[in-house]
C-alpha cells in the first residue's frame, strides 16, 4: 500500500498569498495518477487537479500541480476568501487508492 | 448537470446492516466507475472500493473486504454500497463518486454523502 504523507498539517495564510502544499508517497505512483481534492466544511470534496498537473473542468488557473515519482506539490498562487479549506492529495495509480492525511489551509 | 444523489442518513446498531444508493445522472452510466469512500468524524478520507457500471466488476480494499458489497443497477442508472456486521468505528460520511471505465482513476464527481451513525 502506498502511504501519502501532506505537509505541513495546517498553513495559515493570508488572502492574496502564495501557497505550496506537500504530498510525499513511500514509493513511486504509476504513471504520475496522483490527483489534488478541495474540501470545505459540511461538504463533499471537489476534484481540483488529475495527472499530477492537468486541472479538472472548471478550476481556477490559480490552482496548479507538479511533480512526479514520490513528490508531488499543489499551488495556489494567490489565495481567494473561498480557498480556506482542506486540501487531499490521492494516489489512483494502485490498489488500494489512497489519501493523504490532508492539509487544512487557514485565515492568519 | 452530471450529478450523484445519494440516500438519507441512516442509524444503526452494532451487527446491523446499512445499504447506501447512490443514483447517475446527466451522463451514460455504464461509461464509467462509481468508487465508494468514507470520512470518520474529523478525519481523512478512506477508499472502500470501486465497481464498474459497464460489467460489475470490483475492486474491494482489504479493510472492508468480507463486509461489503458493491452493486449497481443501469436499468435506473444507481450504485448500491451494502456494509455489513457493522462497527461503531463504521460511523462515517459515506460518499460515492464517479471514477473511471478502470478500477485505476481521479474521481471526478462526488455525491454529497450519506451519514451513517452506528451505535447502541
Amino acid at each position: 500500500e502506498i502511504v501519502l504523507t501532506q505537509s505541513p498539517g495546517t498553513l495559515s495564510l493570508s488572502p492574496g498569498e502564495r501557497a505550496t502544499l506537500s504530498c510525499r508517497a513511500s514509493q513511486s505512483v504509476s504513471s504520475s495518477y496522483l490527483a489534488w481534492y478541495q474540501q470545505k466544511p459540511g461538504q463533499a470534496p471537489r476534484l481540483l487537479i488529475y495527472g499530477a498537473s492537468s486541472r479538472a473542468t472548471g478550476i481556477p488557473d490559480r490552482f496548479s500541480g507538479s511533480g512526479s515519482g514520490t513528490d508531488f506539490t499543489l499551488t495556489i498562487s494567490r489565495l481567494e476568501p473561498e480557498d480556506f479549506a482542506v486540501y487531499h492529495c490521492q494516489q489512483y495509480g494502485s490498489s488500494p487508492l489512497t489519501f493523504g492525511g490532508g492539509t487544512k489551509v487557514e485565515i492568519k | 448537470q452530471v450529478q450523484l444523489v445519494q440516500s438519507g442518513a441512516e442509524v444503526k446498531k452494532p451487527g446491523a446492516s446499512v445499504k447506501v444508493s447512490c443514483k447517475a445522472s446527466g451522463y451514460t452510466f455504464t461509461n464509467y466507475g462509481i468508487s465508494w469512500v468514507r470520512q470518520a468524524p474529523g478525519q481523512g478520507l478512506e477508499w472502500m472500493g470501486w465497481i464498474s457500471a459497464y460489467n460489475g466488476n470490483t475492486n474491494y480494499a482489504q479493510n472492508v473486504q468480507g463486509r461489503v458489497t458493491m452493486t449497481t443497477d443501469t436499468s435506473t442508472s444507481t450504485a448500491y454500497m451494502e456494509l455489513r456486521s457493522l462497527r461503531s468505528d463504521d460511523t462515517a460520511v459515506y460518499y460515492c463518486a464517479r471514477s473511471g471505465y478502470g478500477e485505476y482513476y481521479y474521481m471526478d464527481v462526488w455525491g454529497k454523502g450519506t451519514t451513517v451513525t452506528v451505535s447502541s
